[in-house]
């Protein structure tokens, strides 16, 4: 089966740092995606990630650890305009289907 | 050109109605893709299309009807829908097999009454 799990919904402050976990099963695996999408818009690329480590780009980073299905994106320096849905993303062995986790909506506060 | 466009932006159309989505691309991209997507849900996978080829149904009912006419442009086609079908119709392209992420397209959002 596939599974992807990720926290329903997150609060945070302006200006500080927050860490978006991913949990994932799936058949096969050739890469974890991150999304950002704003209400009513389209998926927007954030990160890929399919070798085990920290991929570092501006205020986001991500993170994959195969052996443990497990992914987190780190915000930094939080914007009020980072409040939107970030959806983890897993692409199967075949590399044609990117299964998408429910998602995470957060909240950035002042 | 990284832009992935589609038509039209909203859609309202009646059960008995026949219509269509469009989603166009200038990428070169070879792999193109149908979403659905329903409110604070993640996007559903319902086809793929691979060098114009279709390469992934996932059993989708056949009132959803897709067409890739040519390498930059990707049709849905739709008839007999239901209010449920009710969502946000998004199109994604990606460069190949090769390729890394898939650039979506605006959507289009669809009500069926």
């Amino acid at each position: 089966g596939q599974n992807i799990d990720q926290p329903t919904e997150m609060t945070a402050t302006e200006g500080a740092i927050v860490q978006i976990n991913c949990t994932y099963q799936t058949s096969g695996f050739n890469g974890l995606f991150w999304y950002q999408q704003h209400a009513g818009e389209a998926p927007t690329f954030l990160s890929y990630n399919v070798l085990d480590g920290l991929e570092e780009k501006g205020r986001f980073s991500s993170f994959l650890s195969r052996s443990k299905g497990y992914s987190y994106l780190l915000l930094k320096e939080l914007q009020m305009k980072d409040s939107a849905s970030y959806l983890c993303a897993v692409r199967n062995t075949g590399g044609f289907k990117t299964i998408f986790g429910a998602g995470t909506r957060l909240f950035v506060k002042a | 050109d990284t832009e992935v466009t589609q038509t039209p932006k909203h859609l309202v159309m009646g059960m008995t109605n026949k219509k269509s989505l469009k989603c166009e691309q200038h990428m070169g991209h070879r792999a193109m893709y149908w979403y659905k997507q329903k409110a604070k849900k993640p996007p559903e996978l319902m086809f793929v299309y691979s060098y114009e080829k279709l390469s992934i149904n996932e059993s989708v009912p056949s009132r959803f009807s897709p067409e890739c006419p040519n390498s930059s442009l990707l049709n849905l086609h739709l008839h007999a829908l239901q209010p449920e079908d009710s969502a946000l119709y998004l199109c994604a392209t990606r460069e190949g097999l090769g390729g890394d992420e898939q650039y979506f397209g605006p959507g289009t959002r669809l009500t069926v009454t």
